[in-house]
């Protein structure tokens, strides 16, 4: 009865591969994130959807692209993985206005 | 822009001592002020919030959390320290003007030893 569940735990791909990762929450939230942290441990928001509608979206660059099938879902594809990619990205839930649900994290090895 | 500091990269206390973590914001408005903890491995789990009301906050696990509008401040506290409470925890404020969207703190390592 995982409430938001990442998959994969652990993503090792090399340079220049296209790589996906999934988040699903049966919490019922309207709004879905991606937050990227990096070795430092810093938390940073990526993108946010409400509804299947993107409303964050801050300075990531364009090979990173999110996609909402449904707004129980908010998937994360990475093209052309760079090193610099590397790092543990976390999928979030909220109710409007609440505080997040996190899921337990993908972190992804760029070599 | 809404941001908040957390001073102190570690903090380490003996078990059955109290606990301080620290977290400062920089807010122009009312702050939504949240305290999250991860463990290894782990993502990030909800501890407790101060919206509007009573300066001190109780939240999960024995976690209570200050906050004093004069020092821009809102610190974790918990009476006493437990083993299991080591771990990273971070402070957050929500966005005033998109409340989908919080800035999160720098973390800070917790170490509560035997």
């Amino acid at each position: 009865d995982t409430a938001v569940s990442q998959t994969p735990k652990y993503l090792v791909t090399q340079m220049g591969n296209d790589k996906s990762i999934k988040c699903e929450q049966n919490l019922g939230h309207d709004t879905m994130y991606w937050y990227k942290q990096d070795s430092k441990k810093f938390l940073k928001i990526m993108f946010s959807y409400n509804n299947k509608e993107l409303i964050i979206n801050e300075t990531v660059p364009n090979r990173f692209s999110p996609k909402s099938p449904d707004k129980a879902h908010l998937n994360l594809h990475i093209n052309s993985l760079e090193l610099g990619d590397s790092a543990v990205y976390f999928c979030a839930s909220s109710p409007k206005g609440g505080g997040y649900t996190f899921g337990s994290g993908t972190r992804l090895t760029v070599v | 822009a809404q941001s908040v500091a957390q001073p102190e990269d570690q903090v380490n206390v003996a078990e059955g001592n109290p606990l301080t973590v620290k977290c400062t914001y920089s807010v122009s408005g009312n702050p939504y002020l949240f305290w999250y903890v991860q463990y290894p491995n782990r993502g990030l789990q909800f501890l407790l919030k101060y919206i509007t009301g009573d300066n001190l906050v109780k939240g999960s696990y024995g976690f209570e959390a200050e906050f004093n509008k004069s020092q821009t401040s809102f610190h974790l506290k918990k009476p006493s320290a437990l083993v299991s409470d080591s771990a990273l925890y971070f402070c957050a404020v929500r966005d005033l003007y998109n409340f989908n969207k919080f800035y999160f703190g720098s973390g800070t390592k917790l170490n509560v030893k035997p």
